[in-house]
């Protein structure tokens, strides 16, 4: 079953901040984050393993909520380079190396 | 250049008609994937492979056949075309868990 993110787009100013929720009713062993630009391949950003580890791309970051079977990406000072949609994408233990991803967020970042 | 390469990028066909569509890794990875992207769907899973010879089923596979007598190419046939098989494919290899290396897609029009 496919993970559930939110909000499905989000439309930002240069500089101000964003939070993408990704959600699964399964039990994750890791949860990925792409981002895709209009028209381009989806371009991986970061892995969070199951522990809660935080990590940091740049300004943007993620966590991973193993109880809750949830993943939060932040956009920090978001910049127009931050423009695209992302996509999370979970990897249960079972299922080695088969993401599912979500459906998307689609992020806007004006001037 | 070395990377992921997929052909053709553009493809019309007709209802019916058998397509085959090629991805070829210069990079030896051991994991290559069919993903399929619809709007509001994401990237959904067709057919992944651990390595020579070595293919299994993801979410989507019917209608679909995949073969990998080489580590460095994974074509994905489609046997009598649908409509509903109108897509965007995205062939994408991975070295071990982690990150996902994406093509640049093969946008594919089925009348």
């Amino acid at each position: 079953q496919q993970p559930v993110q939110s909000p499905q787009a989000v439309i930002l100013r240069e500089g101000e901040d964003a939070v993408i929720n990704c959600s699964s009713s399964k039990a994750l062993y890791s949860v990925h984050w792409y981002r895709q630009k209009h028209g381009e391949a989806p371009v991986f950003l970061m892995i969070l393993l199951k522990g809660g580890e935080q990590k940091g791309h740049d300004k943007i970051s993620a966590s991973f909520n193993e109880k809750k079977q949830q993943s939060s990406l932040y956009l920090t000072a978001s910049q127009l380079s931050y423009s695209g949609t992302y996509f999370c994408g979970t990897e249960k233990s079972d299922s080695w190396g088969k993401l599912q991803f979500g459906a998307g967020t689609q992020v806007v970042v004006t001037p | 250049d070395a990377g992921i390469t997929q052909s053709p990028r553009y493809k019309i066909t007709e209802t019916g008609r058998q397509v085959t569509l090629m991805c070829h890794q210069t990079w030896s990875h051991s994991y290559m994937f069919w993903y399929r992207q619809d709007l509001g769907h994401g990237l959904r899973l067709i057919y992944y492979s651990a390595a020579a010879d070595i293919t299994d089923k993801g979410e989507v596979p019917d209608g679909y056949v995949v073969s990998r007598s080489k580590t460095e190419n994974f074509p994905l046939t489609l046997e009598s075309a649908t409509r509903s098989q109108t897509s965007v494919y995205f062939c994408a290899s991975m070295l071990r868990p982690g990150e996902l290396f994406f093509g640049e897609g093969s946008r594919l029009t089925v009348l």
